[in-house]
């Protein structure tokens, strides 16, 4: 099953406005949340990730804010431009030997308008 | 550095055919994996490598086989392609720094289609 729930599946933003995309999860041994941006007919990149021991990081226009006792996490793009238009994915991993895998939310498509 | 380079770019398969995805990495990353992309649903994790001779399952195995015999390349194989495994494939690096989890570096994809 989905363990990584992401919303919303399409967002519409005026150029210069806030966008956020929220993700919850339920497994508590997820230690690492990374959010990634992708453009059509490209592979996703790493736009910025945080660590359960934070509660907010910021880079730039993107800030995630990260709510451990709930279970939740979001992602702002602040002042938000017509080239962040892309589909933006949420993702969980745990810090183990076995292994490195992701575990993707659905994906939210943002469109930002001129 | 190429970074993650999957090759072919685009593919289209009858059913009942097999075939194989190549996946090569240039930054000596000791994890690698495969993903597929379908409309809707995310990505979602086929096989991971946790290094040369290791591999296991994700979430959606069942059809496609793996191997990593080098740190450098882990190729996906179709055994009897079925339309259902119409999708965009991507491969994925990644390392640790320390115990700690990283960034994941995708490759640019494989669009399969299977008719």
């Amino acid at each position: 099953q989905q363990q990584v729930k992401q919303s919303p599946q399409s967002l519409i933003v005026q150029k210069g406005g806030i966008s956020i995309i929220n993700c919850a999860y339920e497994n508590t041994a997820f230690d690492y949340f990374p959010w990634y941006q992708q453009f059509p007919g490209k592979g996703p990149a790493l736009l910025i990730a945080i660590r359960p021991d934070v509660s907010e990081k910021k880079e730039g226009r993107f800030t995630i804010s990260f709510n451990k006792s709930a279970k939740q996490f979001s992602l702002h793009i602040m002042d938000s431009q017509p080239g962040d238009s892309a589909t933006y994915f949420c993702a969980a991993s745990i810090n183990s030997n076995s292994g490195y895998a992701l575990n993707f939310g659905k994906g939210t498509s943002l469109l930002v308008t001129p | 550095n190429a970074g993650v380079t999957q090759t072919p770019k685009f593919q289209v398969l009858k059913t009942g055919q097999s075939m194989t995805l190549q996946c090569a990495q240039d930054m000596n990353h000791e994890y690698m994996s495969w993903y597929r992309q379908d409309p809707g649903m995310g990505l979602r994790l086929i096989h991971y490598s946790v290094g040369a001779g290791i591999t296991d399952q994700g979430e959606v195995p069942n059809g496609y086989n793996v191997s990593r015999s080098t740190t450098e390349d882990f190729p996906l194989r179709l055994l009897s392609a079925a339309p259902s495994q119409t999708s965009v494939y991507f491969c994925a690096s990644s390392y640790k720094r320390g115990s700690l989890n990283t960034e994941a570096f995708f490759g640019q994809g494989t669009r399969l289609t299977v008719v």
